[in-house]
Parts: structure tokens; C-alpha cells; sequence
């Protein structure tokens, strides 16, 4: 009954190499996201799909290209990893529908989160 | 550019003790209030959310809002080593792109026996 789910878990690769991080949610929600979370713990936001359309596109290099093939999944594809990729991506999702009320619908829940290690 | 700020700590209490976490915010139209607490290795959760001013009380958590000063609190009575962990706060605001939460630095807690 897992709620928001990634894999891999662990992500070790070299320097240079293309990888893909994968996430679904079961929780029926409209919106899906991608943080980047670094050593020193700050959660950054890189994108968020809302019904399959992008949404958020913070400024992210253009390695960085989300894919979201239906409102439960969204999956990252990194190009040509770099040293400074390392750190832990968190997938998150929420409902859009809720968040006017107020009501915490618009809470957003997240995945375990992929720890990606460059070499 | 909206910012969240929190002492970074850490916050050290001793078990029994209530925990003070705080958090400021600049955008004045920020509508909605999030605490999330993080253990080391792994993924946020949630622990409270508020939208009104006043207080909210979740068993041992309390959460206070203060929209004329941009504050919002998260008390912890009876602090156990269990809470031992980062907490952070988050803030979605009224105008921002639909679901975007700007998250503070976190605050480490560390509750000693």
C-alpha cells in the first residue's frame, strides 16, 4: 500500500553516463514534483507536472529532462552526470483540487527518495 | 524571491522537556503552513499543517500561526528521543505556480535522555 514509490533506491555511476529515477503514486493525486535534497539538507524544487503538463521548471541544466507519461508516474532522466549531480532526489506528489479549501489536501506527500552517488 | 528561514540549530532538550522550533516567511499572502520531519536517510513527513491564525494541537505537537508577524511555530511537549530529527518548515503561498511550497533550511533537534 506503498503511497509514493522510487526506484532505484541507490544509484551509484560514473561520471558522464545517462540515468533514469522513476516514481509512482497511488494516492490518485493530479500533481507530482521533483526535489533535490544536498548534503546540506536543503530541499530544492526542480519540476512539478500537474496532469501531465509541466508546471514548475526551476532552473535546472538541461541534463535534467522530466517525463511524466500519466498523472501517477514521473520519472527523471539525467544526461551526461556530473560530480555536483550527487545528492538525494525525492519524488513528492499532492491534489491541486484541494489546495484552494485549505482543508490539507494540498499536502504534499513524499517517496523514500533515489541517493545518486557520481564517481 | 520568497524566503523561509529557521534557526538552523541544532536544538538540543532534554527528554521531558518542550521543544520551541520557529520559522519566518516573507511573503506576506503565504496561505498555507507545513511542519516536516526528517530522519536522517530518509524521506519527509508530514507532522502538521495550519492555514488560520491560533493554534493547532496534534497530540503532542502544537502548531501556531501568526500571519501579521509571517511566524509560525511547532512545539513539542514531552520531547523523546524519538524526536530526534530535522524539522522543516514550509509555506505555499496565494499567488505562487499552483502546489509550489518553499521550504526552509530545517532545524536539527536533538532530545537527550
Amino acid at each position: 500500500d506503498t503511497a509514493v514509490s522510487q526506484t532505484p533506491k541507490y544509484l551509484v555511476t560514473q561520471m558522464g553516463n545517462d540515468k533514469s529515477i522513476k516514481c509512482e503514486q497511488n494516492l490518485g493525486h493530479d500533481t507530482m514534483y521533483w526535489y533535490k535534497q544536498d548534503s546540506k539538507k536543503f530541499l530544492k524544487i526542480m519540476f512539478s507536472y500537474n496532469n501531465k503538463e509541466l508546471i514548475i521548471n526551476e532552473t535546472v541544466p538541461n541534463r535534467f529532462s522530466p517525463k511524466s507519461p500519466d498523472k501517477a508516474h514521473l520519472n527523471l532522466h539525467i544526461n551526461s552526470l556530473e560530480l555536483g549531480d550527487s545528492a538525494v532526489y525525492f519524488c513528492a506528489s499532492s491534489s491541486m483540487t484541494g489546495g484552494l479549501s485549505g482543508s490539507g489536501a494540498d499536502t504534499q506527500y513524499f517517496g523514500p527518495g533515489t541517493r545518486l552517488t557520481v564517481l | 524571491q520568497k524566503e523561509v528561514e529557521q534557526n538552523s540549530g541544532p536544538l538540543s532538550v532534554p527528554e521531558g522537556a518542550i521543544a520551541s522550533l520557529n520559522c519566518t516567511y516573507s511573503d506576506r499572502v503565504s496561505q498555507s503552513f507545513f511542519w516536516y520531519r526528517q530522519y536522517s536517510g530518509k524521506s519527509p513527513e508530514l507532522i502538521m499543517s495550519i492555514y488560520s491564525n491560533g493554534d493547532k494541537e496534534d497530540g503532542r505537537f502544537t502548531a501556531q500561526l501568526n500571519k501579521a508577524s509571517q511566524y509560525v511555530s511547532l512545539l513539542i511537549r514531552d520531547s523523546q528521543p524519538s524526536d530526534s530529527a530535522t524539522y522543516l518548515c514550509a509555506v505555499r503561498s496565494r499567488g505562487s505556480t499552483l502546489g509550489r511550497l518553499y521550504f526552509g533550511r530545517g532545524t536539527q533537534l536533538t532530545v537527550w535522555p
